[in-house]
């Protein structure tokens, strides 16, 4: 089955620690994506990469980093310097030049 | 400043009855619209689009009507079904590209048997 697999579904950091999110797909798109959901509020961009070993910052990056080592994977960690990460992130690919991204299940990160 | 506003963060419909969602818009730029669908616990499922030389797009139950002058879009759900209780997401693009979507906030339709 293609599709877009997230983990762990449930994060629990400590402050002052890093954490990456895992994102990895089989539907060979170049495109991959990570989002941010808060409460009330939209899905917020935080990076994006077109192809492999190339990524951007969305509206929200300060805080996060990313890789694009492979197509198949993009891993977002946030770091200690966000300062708010308590969130639901939500990673999505879709392929070049297309509106319709296609959604992992995304993870809980709770910051304790 | 929110370029895509759902203003209705609920709504409850009875079953078999029409269900209305509603989006507004302030980016005139925007020339591609989406509804993403959202069951708790689960990422969101593309729903239906519509490009802005359009003004209606249907598919089976779902329906999107675009009103460019009023910068508005809605989804309608007809008949609307149990399963249909899920958070309806409202997108927007103005280059048809997904790097570029920018979403609502959310509707929670609750469809009551």
């Amino acid at each position: 089955d293609g599709g877009i697999t997230q983990s762990p579904k449930y994060l629990f950091r400590k402050e002052g620690q890093n954490v990456t999110l895992s994102c990895e797909q089989n539907l060979n798109h170049d495109a991959m994506y990570w989002y941010r959901q808060d409460p009330g509020q939209g899905l917020r961009l935080i990076y994006y990469s077109q192809i492999v070993n190339d990524f951007q910052k969305g509206d929200i990056a300060e805080g996060y980093s990313v890789s694009r080592e492979k197509k198949e994977s993009f891993p977002l960690t946030v770091t200690s310097a966000q300062k708010n990460p308590t969130a639901f992130y939500l990673c999505a690919s879709s392929i070049e030049f297309s509106t319709e991204a296609f959604f992992g299940q995304g993870t809980r990160l709770t910051v304790v | 400043d929110q370029q895509v506003k759902q203003n209705s963060p609920s709504l409850s419909v009875q079953e078999g009855r029409i269900s209305i969602l509603n989006c507004d818009y302030t980016n005139s730029m925007f020339d591609y619209f989406l509804w993403y669908k959202k069951y708790p616990a689960e990422g969101p499922t593309f729903l239906i689009s519509i490009s802005s030389i359009k003004d209606k797009n249907e598919d089976g139950r779902f329906t999107v009507f675009l009103n460019k002058s009023a910068k508005h879009l809605s989804l309608h759900i007809v008949p609307s079904q149990p399963g249909d209780s899920a958070v309806y997401f409202c997108a927007a693009s103005p280059s048809g590209s997904a790097r570029q979507l920018t979403f609502g906030s959310g509707t929670q339709l609750t469809v009551l048997p």
